[in-house]
């Protein structure tokens, strides 16, 4: 069935660092791909997505891109911060009622 | 308050005994699900509802039971919890024809 696979954590990086988190995914058909971020005590948010190929995500300086050719949606960031320090979901939705997330990467970042 | 909440938000129960997890969301909001989350699995979907009186399982739906009488409430019910049910529990809801889902800030269930 459709799943996703992204890196194992935890990532533990220096402030202004470069990140890169992999995510991977196997499907069928083509679904939108997602990165959700889920800071200490909270629910999950929506970072970014993309719904096609070669689409590009991004928000708060965060991207990702959507490469069929290596069915991967990486999420990279040019200099993390400390508030940056969360834990990254990778996911696809395929239809109405069906979101497959990845394990979860855990970044902390320090000053 | 606007927006997804869950309650309560810890709990602690034995096994054995019956708990119902609240959600309830303020957007009208047609679909609603339940996830759990365990450690090195992500978010596994329990169930989800497509509208209310509209119910149907996802991935891991064993031992929980849902109902939706009303658009913004969602409860889940472990009728019997059993130990295997200590997870954190995730109420999501999403607008009908969008992708995004929008989630509660999740209730921390231990099962003694």
């Amino acid at each position: 069935g459709d799943s996703v696979t992204q890196m194992e954590g935890p990532v533990t990086l220096s402030e202004e660092a470069f990140l890169t988190i992999n995510c991977t995914y196997t499907a069928t058909g083509y679904p939108s791909l997602f990165w959700y971020v889920q800071y200490p005590g909270e629910g999950l948010q929506l970072l970014l997505k993309a719904t096609k190929a070669d689409d590009k995500g991004s928000n708060k300086g965060f991207e990702a891109t959507y490469r069929k050719e290596t069915t991967s949606f990486h999420l990279e960031k040019g200099s993390v911060q400390v508030s940056d320090s969360a834990v990254y979901f990778c996911a696809l939705w395929y239809n109405n009622n069906d979101m497959r997330f990845g394990a979860g990467t855990r970044l902390t970042v320090k000053p | 308050d606007a927006g997804i909440t869950q309650s309560p938000r810890y709990k602690i129960t034995e096994t054995g005994r019956q708990v119902t997890l609240m959600c309830h969301q303020t957007w009208s909001h047609s679909y609603m699900f339940w996830y759990r989350q365990d450690l090195g699995h992500g978010l596994r979907l329990i169930y989800y509802s497509a509208a209310a009186d509209i119910t149907d399982k996802g991935e891991v739906p064993d031992g929980y039971v849902v109902s939706r009488s009303k658009t913004e409430n969602f409860p889940l019910t472990l009728e019997s919890a059993t130990r295997s049910q200590t997870s954190v529990y995730f109420c999501a809801s999403k607008a009908s024809g969008q992708e995004t889902q929008y989630f509660g800030p999740g209730t921390r269930l231990l099962v003694l």
